[in-house]
């Protein structure tokens, strides 16, 4: 079974920053890494698809990187709407932790 | 518009049974995988089951493998999760959700709670 680590827990950012999260997997899945985004109250929204793929509708300030079992989240210039938990899922099962976002 | 509507959540004793059901709308049902995740209160994200677009396929997580069963109408565009021998930790929100892309999921519902108590 395979395990994703999300780190840090919490970022704290500023309006303008970049943030980058982090997401460790147990060993290699394959590219198969997905990003989602979660407001509170909201479903889930995806946001990167097969390590960096940006879905529908997501902002070119989103990108997503990374290969066998290290993959990067990264947020060039945060908005107010992009403070929220981030949560990783390898090959259509597991998610990470989650990491949450708040404003500094 | 394009809708994944989920209904069946409410309050049951644990041991009880409940019957979760996702009807979409807005694209068609038939050709794609469909899953089920949940939230416990406060907690993350947990993957909890999915099926095959033809239902041949279906696949658990470990805590739920012989408890729960997720099943799908193709002609009735709904999802189903019947789940027995419910215990307190399968207390969450379950969202249906459609793998729409390569290993992720690009359509959600925004869920129906189940709590698990006496």
């Amino acid at each position: 079974e395979t395990v994703l680590t999300q780190s840090p827990a919490t970022l704290s950012f500023s309006p303008g920053e970049r943030a980058t999260l982090s997401c460790r997997a147990t060993q290699s899945v394959s590219g198969h890494l997905a990003w989602y985004q979660q407001r509170p109250g909201h479903a889930p929204r995806l946001v990167i698809y097969e390590a960096s793929n940006r879905a529908t509708g997501i902002p070119a300030r989103f990108s997503g990187s990374g290969s066998g079992a290290d993959f990067t989240l990264t947020i060039s210039s945060l908005e107010p709407e992009d403070f929220a938990v981030y949560y990783c899922q390898q090959g259509g099962s597991s998610f990470g932790q989650g990491t949450r976002l708040e404003i500094k | 518009e394009v809708q994944l509507v989920e209904s069946g959540g409410g309050l049951v004793q644990p041991g009880g049974s409940l019957r979760l059901s996702c009807v979409v709308s807005g694209f068609t049902f038939s050709p794609y995988w469909m899953i089920w995740v949940r939230q416990a209160p406060g907690k993350g994200l947990e993957w909890v089951a999915s099926i095959k677009p033809d239902g041949s396929e279906k696949y658990y997580v470990n805590s739920v493998n012989g408890r729960f069963t997720i099943s799908r109408d193709n002609v009735r565009s709904s999802l189903h999760l019947q789940m027995n021998s419910l215990r307190a930790e399968d207390t969450a929100v379950y969202f249906c959700a459609r793998a729409g892309l390569p290993w992720a999921f690009d359509l959600w519902g925004r869920g129906t709670m189940v709590t698990v108590s006496s």
